[in-house]
């Protein structure tokens, strides 16, 4: 069992849909990640947030937007998306300091753009 | 830009036999991390070591770091079936962590 939990695991959507990411971490981690994967290919950084607040955004296109409720969620709100934007979307956490610290990972949310 | 590059991209061995794997980078590191994917799950990190650590033992893992050729290795001892999975170095760039490409190891019973 991962301790960083996301929903759904799949989720198929058309292009013109809007759809969330939820991902929830009981850990007391103050820094959350969301990261794209594509098959093959190792996890490309999206954003992270630190203390609730948006610290890194790598230059993500605006139809993903993030969203950190609170210091255990973090959403992922996605509009009009692109077939190329199917991936395997992964959440993780840590403690938030400037060095590279572990991150717990959740076991990622499917996502097939038709 | 990816910082690791890993090598082999991919390993296949006999149940028992030992693994290695390579990790090249770039920049300057604080610590270097190894993570572990199984097929259609999550990473799970399995060490850190420190830049000023040489080498560093888990269990069956033995990671070693030569910062002086900017490069790590993975060694998995009497490797099992169940490490057969996708392993990943990550090195830290501020709040960034960036994971290189991976080596898949497929370990055959």
């Amino acid at each position: 069992d991962t301790e960083v939990t996301q929903t759904p695991k799949h989720l198929v959507m058309g292009m013109t849909n809007k759809k969330s990411l939820k991902c929830e971490q009981h850990m007391g981690h103050r820094a959350m990640y969301w990261y794209k994967q594509k098959a093959k290919k190792p996890p490309e950084l999206m954003f992270v947030y630190s203390y609730e607040k948006l610290s890194i955004n790598e230059s993500v296109p605006s139809r993903f937007s993030p969203e950190c409720p609170n210091s255990s969620l973090l959403n992922l709100h996605l509009h009009a998306l692109q077939p190329e934007d199917s991936a395997l979307y992964l959440c993780a956490s840590s403690q938030p300091t400037k060095s590279n610290q572990p991150q717990h990972f959740g076991d990622g949310t499917r996502l097939s753009i038709l | 830009s990816q910082q690791g590059e890993e090598d082999p991209q991919a390993l296949s061995i006999q149940e028992g036999e030992n693994a290695t794997m390579n990790c090249s980078y770039k920049t300057s590191i604080n610590n270097l991390q190894w993570y572990r994917q199984n097929s259609g799950r999550g990473l799970v990190h399995l060490i850190l070591i420190r830049s000023n650590e040489r080498e560093k033992h888990s269990g069956r893992l033995r990671v070693t770091l030569d910062t002086s050729k900017k490069s790590s290795s993975l060694l998995i001892t009497a490797s099992r079936a169940a490490d057969t999975a996708s392993y990943f170095c990550a090195t830290d760039g501020g709040f960034k962590t960036i994971f290189g490409a991976g080596t898949r190891l497929f370990v055959k019973a």
